[in-house]
């Protein structure tokens, strides 16, 4: 049969601006939070992370933050470039001791110059 | 640091075959994991390795299996490779003490 491929959310922003990329995680335990980029032909690059005793985090550039109420988790670039164009992904762990990371199907971010 | 490397980069292969990739953690890390990304699926989980023992398995058939040496460096192998298990298979490692996983850059197999 024909593979379908998955359909992924697509932003769009102009060069200068802040984006705000979403994600709403499934498991109510997941006690941890990443956000990874990966563009076109290489691994997964780790951004930011936060756990779930936080509701915010900043990086350079990047901020982080979590609602577990609603379980949504948000990713905030600001300042946009073009060499942010990539897809973006959430991953949540599950909690214990675990080390398996769960994934949202991504968001593809392509900055406009 | 260096950081996670894999190989072979690239692979063909025809169905029928078995395949085994190798990762290199990255010095210090003692978790390896490994992931498939495919278009349709998006990245999942396949299993992770800490001390060379499995502990954690993901919903994949027992023809994908993975081993950890002492050293932390690990190896996948995938057997009676199907058409579907063309794909992106990505190694992560990351330090005992932490859950946070850095990605290598992947082998991407193709299977005819």
């Amino acid at each position: 049969g024909e593979s379908v491929g998955l359909h992924l959310p697509t932003l769009s922003v102009q060069e200068g601006d802040n984006s705000i990329i979403n994600c709403a995680y499934s498991n109510s335990a997941s006690d941890y939070f990443i956000w990874y980029k990966q563009e076109s032909g290489k691994g997964p690059q780790f951004i930011i992370d936060i756990r779930s005793n936080m509701d915010k985090r900043q990086g350079q550039r990047v901020t982080v933050l979590l609602n577990k109420t609603v379980k949504h988790l948000s990713l905030q670039i600001a300042a946009t470039q073009p060499g942010d164009s990539a897809v973006y992904f959430c991953a949540e762990d599950s909690g214990g001791s675990n080390y398996k990371l769960t994934f949202g199907k991504g968001t593809l971010l392509t900055v406009n110059p | 640091k260096a950081g996670v490397t894999q190989t072979p980069r690239y692979l063909i292969k025809t169905r029928g075959q078995q395949v085994t990739l190798s990762c290199s953690p990255i010095s210090g890390h003692r978790s390896v994991s490994w992931y498939q990304q495919t278009p349709g699926q998006g990245l999942q989980f396949l299993f992770e390795y800490f001390s060379e023992t499995q502990r954690n398995k993901g919903n994949f058939p027992g023809r994908f299996s993975g081993r950890q040496f002492s050293n932390s460096r690990s190896e996948m192998n995938v057997s009676t490779l199907e058409l579907g298990d063309s794909a992106l298979y990505l190694c992560a490692s990351s330090l005992a003490s932490t859950k946070t996983q850095y990605f290598g850059p992947g082998t991407r197999l193709l299977v005819l």
